[in-house]
């Protein structure tokens, strides 16, 4: 079964510090990959998306995003944290044999100290 | 591009009352809208997929008649609460996918919290 595991569920950092979100996903075929980003009783912003091509991806507000088949993984980061960049990150994957329906993890909250 | 709306942004109501929230996708047409509930701490959990001009499918555990779903258009989808009780109380969440040849993405609206008292 198609799954997506976010270890981390708060996340600490330090403004100007770098960033990495971890996220595993189980999945038979290549999936699609996306990480989203939520604020408080916000919906979730789309950040990057990975399909294909290129393992390395850029997005919005400076995150970029990797992803590793070996490892089922697709970590975000970021080289520099804002505070304005505290917020929920969520990761999901579409499942392409499922008719892309989504599986979402449970997300990572960021909080960025002065 | 891509902008999903939802509204409205907050709803309070009495237990018995019916709800409707509105989803549209403001600057592209969406063949496949999603509509989702989470809880506080909790993933986004899938209810029902709603497809332009024909019955929504629904997840298993979701009630259809109570969550009743209408896709009339491109760019419109709504989420009728039926009967609310209290235990309805949560925050729903659209999402209007877009893309073609496989690459498709799914755009969220900004969620309705619903109280029901």
């Amino acid at each position: 079964a198609q799954s997506v595991t976010q270890p981390d569920i708060h996340i600490t950092v330090s403004e100007g510090a770098s960033l990495e979100l971890r996220c595993n996903y189980s999945y038979g075929a290549t999936p699609y990959l996306f990480w989203y980003v939520q604020s408080p009783g916000q919906g979730l912003q789309l950040l990057l998306k990975y399909f294909s091509g290129d393992t390395l991806v850029q997005g919005i507000k400076g995150f970029e995003a990797e992803f590793k088949r070996s490892q089922s993984s697709f970590n975000l980061r970021k080289p520099s944290v804002h505070w304005s960049d505290a917020a929920e990150y969520v990761c999901a994957v579409g499942a392409i044999d499922t008719g892309n329906q989504f599986y979402f993890g449970t997300g990572t909250s960021l909080t960025v100290i002065p | 591009g891509a902008v999903v709306s939802q509204h409205p942004s907050w709803v309070i109501c009495k237990s018995g009352t019916s709800v409707k929230i509105e989803c549209r996708s403001l600057d592209f047409q969406a063949t496949t809208m999603f509509w989702y509930r989470q809880f506080p701490k909790q993933s986004l959990m899938l209810m029902a997929t709603s497809n332009e001009g024909s019955k929504a499918t629904y997840e298993q555990g979701v009630e259809k008649d109570k969550f009743l779903i209408n896709h009339a258009s491109l760019t419109l989808s709504t989420l009728t609460v039926t009967s609310a009780h209290p235990e309805d109380s949560s925050f729903y969440i659209c999402s209007a996918r877009t893309g073609t040849g496989g690459e498709e993405t799914q755009y969220f609206g900004p969620g309705t919290r619903l109280l029901v008292l």
